[in-house]
């Protein structure tokens, strides 16, 4: 497996908190993304990293930001979190952006009250 | 991005080869065909994917038609450890486009 790892697995928060959600790998693989997986609508692209510091919008990107300041971390963001972030948050990695042979780790249940 | 159309669910026999469909009617030459699967309440995991050749590694076979409209996975020996969701996906940029796939049940 793939060696990438997401904390917490599990959070609980309170409308209007920030939270931050953490992607960590260790497989020095260029790109890195977060997906958003709610019943009904499959897995949906929130953010994107083609390297450190260079990121880009995904899909339902209002009201996530991301950070990459290293190679091996990719930060997700809820600056104010609402109800409707309640969901399970995805980080991929992958190597080749012409491949798409995308690593997932194991996922962030996020609750927000 | 091209759509795919995949059938809502399927039953498979442990020990019996899973065929899995797929249309994607509006592909692009340069598209490829890609296949994950989706194990209750964990991470995607790659299967395969292909052009425009049929396919095989150690977990299935990707058989693509000669007009690249359809594909179908092939799980050559269902186990109930393969009991999923599998997605299938055209590619075309940057981006995975997961859409409901395909829950898949083996049963013994």
């Amino acid at each position: 497996d793939a060696g990438i790892t997401q904390s917490p697995r599990h959070k609980v928060t309170e409308t209007g908190t920030p939270v931050t959600l953490r992607c960590h790998q260790t497989e020095n693989h260029r790109y890195m993304y977060w997906y958003r997986q709610d019943p009904g609508h499959g897995l949906r692209l929130i953010h994107y990293s083609y390297g450190v510091k260079d990121t880009d919008k995904g899909e339902v990107s209002d009201g996530y930001s991301v950070s990459r300041s290293k190679t091996e971390d990719f930060l997700l963001t809820l600056e104010s979190a609402t109800s409707s972030q309640t969901s399970v948050y995805f980080c991929a990695i992958t190597w080749d952006l012409s491949y798409n042979e995308q690593f997932f780790g194991p996922g962030t249940r996020l609750t927000v009250l | 991005d091209a759509k795919t159309t995949q059938p809502t669910s399927m039953d498979c026999a442990e020990g019996r080869a899973a065929n899995l469909p797929c249309n994607h009617s509006t592909i692009s030459g340069n598209e490829y065909v890609y296949w994950y699967r989706q194990i209750h309440s964990q991470g995607p995991q790659y299967i395969i994917h292909g052009l425009k050749n049929n396919e095989t590694n150690e977990m299935a076979s990707l058989i693509i038609t000669e007009d690249r409209k359809s594909s179908t996975l092939i799980l050559p020996h269902a186990t109930l450890r393969d009991t999923a969701v599998y997605y299938c996906i055209v590619k075309g940029d940057y981006k995975l486009s997961f859409g409901a796939g395909t829950t898949v049940t083996v049963r013994a």
